[in-house]
């Protein structure tokens, strides 16, 4: 089945510094999800992108649905301490219902005072 | 906001045993998710659930995995003979017609 690259695997970065992680796959996605996960609960949506090319916002946070539909990048700009924690993208298998999301191995972020 | 619930959020268990792990999705939701978390690594997809019936199950859930919707609010996964392997994190999640999902704080499930 299709696979979710994401790099890097983890990040280490100074509170307000600008970080930002990508989702390589080797098949094309139709929509493109970002999930962060904070230790022992779920995980919570950020950003759905839909179309290729699509550049959307939520507060500090954008990610770009990749034109060749086959990756997608987060960043997240001035990083506070509440930023830790693990990014997730994740996609619909692209044929069928087409409802079961397969997610990417995760960026762990440290976020240092 | 409304939100998906589960519960219990810990259950321990004894290898062969039943346990049942429950969930509320958000109450205008159609579509009906369990996925679990193995200790460390990603999120796994289980099955999908719509109009009452199964619409998509993976490789992990096979026939000892069941999931149910006896009430027009709770969504049950059973495992009827737990095996030590079984333990994880289970995330029940829900969405509309789309494909933006939201999950619950998820149970976790730990075999002895």
């Amino acid at each position: 089945g299709q696979q979710l690259n994401q790099s890097p695997q983890s990040m280490f970065i100074q509170e307000g510094e600008d970080v930002s992680m990508n989702c390589t796959s080797s098949s094309i996605f139709n929509t493109w999800l970002w999930y962060k996960q904070d230790p022992g609960e779920g995980p919570v949506l950020l950003i759905a992108l839909y179309k290729a090319g699509e550049l959307t916002s939520n507060g500090r946070l954008t990610a770009q649905f990749g034109i060749t539909r086959k990756d997608s990048f987060l960043n997240i700009s001035a990083s506070i301490p509440s930023d830790v924690g693990i990014y997730f993208c994740a996609g619909p298998k692209p044929s069928g219902s087409a409802r079961q999301l397969t997610f990417g191995s995760g960026t762990q972020l440290t976020v240092l005072p | 906001e409304p939100e998906v619930t589960q519960t219990p959020s810990h259950q321990v268990t004894q290898m062969g045993q039943e346990v049942i792990l429950r969930c509320v999705p958000i109450s205008n939701h159609l579509y009906f998710y369990w996925y679990r978390q193995i200790l460390g690594q990603k999120v796994e997809f289980l099955v999908s659930f719509y109009n009452n019936e199964i619409s998509e199950k993976s490789e992990i859930f096979d026939d000892q995995f069941s999931v149910e919707r006896p009430d027009g609010s709770n969504f049950t996964l059973k495992i009827r003979s737990t095996k030590l392997e079984d333990s994880a994190m289970y995330f029940c999640a829900s969405s509309q017609e789309g494909n933006e999902q939201f999950f619950g704080p998820g149970t976790r499930l730990t075999v002895l």
